[in-house]
């Protein structure tokens, strides 16, 4: 089952902090995010693993709730350049399941 | 080094043509993946190889569609006959083994008339 993002579209100033949220009808055991800008491929950001290791983007972070049934993302200090679509996709098998993607909009 | 590299990049064909999607992995990756992707239905993972063997093709829509990869440099998507639902971006995506992170190409955009 698809996975839930939330908020679908934000728009941020430059600067300004965003949090995606990533829900699951199932426990979520490790997670990729990525990140598709317009008419492009996706491209890995990070991926957060179940122990709670972060693994990829420097400026970007993740976490899961208590229940582990929904990640979030963080974004601090966004850049024009963190204007895209961002996609959780948690890992269940050796299968990804993108979710349904938020819009990030960042303007000046 | 090179990406993953998929042709065509733009498809227009007819309702009932036959229609062949390529794709070359990056060197050295042993997983490869097709996946569509549309506004309705977002990401979707239509079939995953691993060491060029089919592991799941659960997401394959109907039997008009296949899948092929006869060698570790080459995949191949083929819808037969091809519909206008069938239209969207098909991605081809690598990755190597105890590596956690998907390589996408830059898709194939299908337009069935």
């Amino acid at each position: 089952q698809q996975p839930v993002q939330s908020p679908q579209a934000v728009i941020l100033r430059e600067g300004e902090d965003a949090v995606i949220n990533c829900s699951s009808s199932k426990a979520l055991y490790s997670v990729h995010w990525y990140r598709q800008k317009h008419g492009e491929a996706p491209v890995f950001l990070m991926i957060l693993l179940k122990g709670g290791e972060q693994k990829g983007h420097e400026k970007i972070s993740a976490s899961f709730n208590e229940k582990k049934q929904q990640s979030s993302l963080y974004l601090t200090a966004s850049q024009l350049s963190y204007s895209g679509t961002y996609f959780c996709a948690p890992l269940g098998g050796k299968k990804l399941t993108f979710g349904t993607g938020t819009r990030l909009t960042i303007i000046p | 080094d090179a990406g993953v590299i998929q042709s065509p990049r733009h498809e227009v064909t007819e309702m009932g043509q036959e229609v062949t999607l390529r794709c070359k992995p990056i060197s050295g990756h042993n997983s490869l993946f097709w996946y569509r992707q549309t506004m309705m239905r977002g990401l979707e993972l239509l079939i995953y190889f691993n060491n060029n063997v089919p592991i799941d093709d659960s997401g394959m829509p109907e039997d008009r569609f296949s899948a092929k990869m006869p060698n570790a440099s080459f995949s191949t998507l083929k819808i037969q006959p091809s519909e206008p639902r069938d239209s969207a971006v098909y991605f081809c995506a690598s990755s190597l083994a105890g590596d956690i992170s998907l390589h996408f190409g830059n898709g194939t955009r299908l337009t069935v008339t």
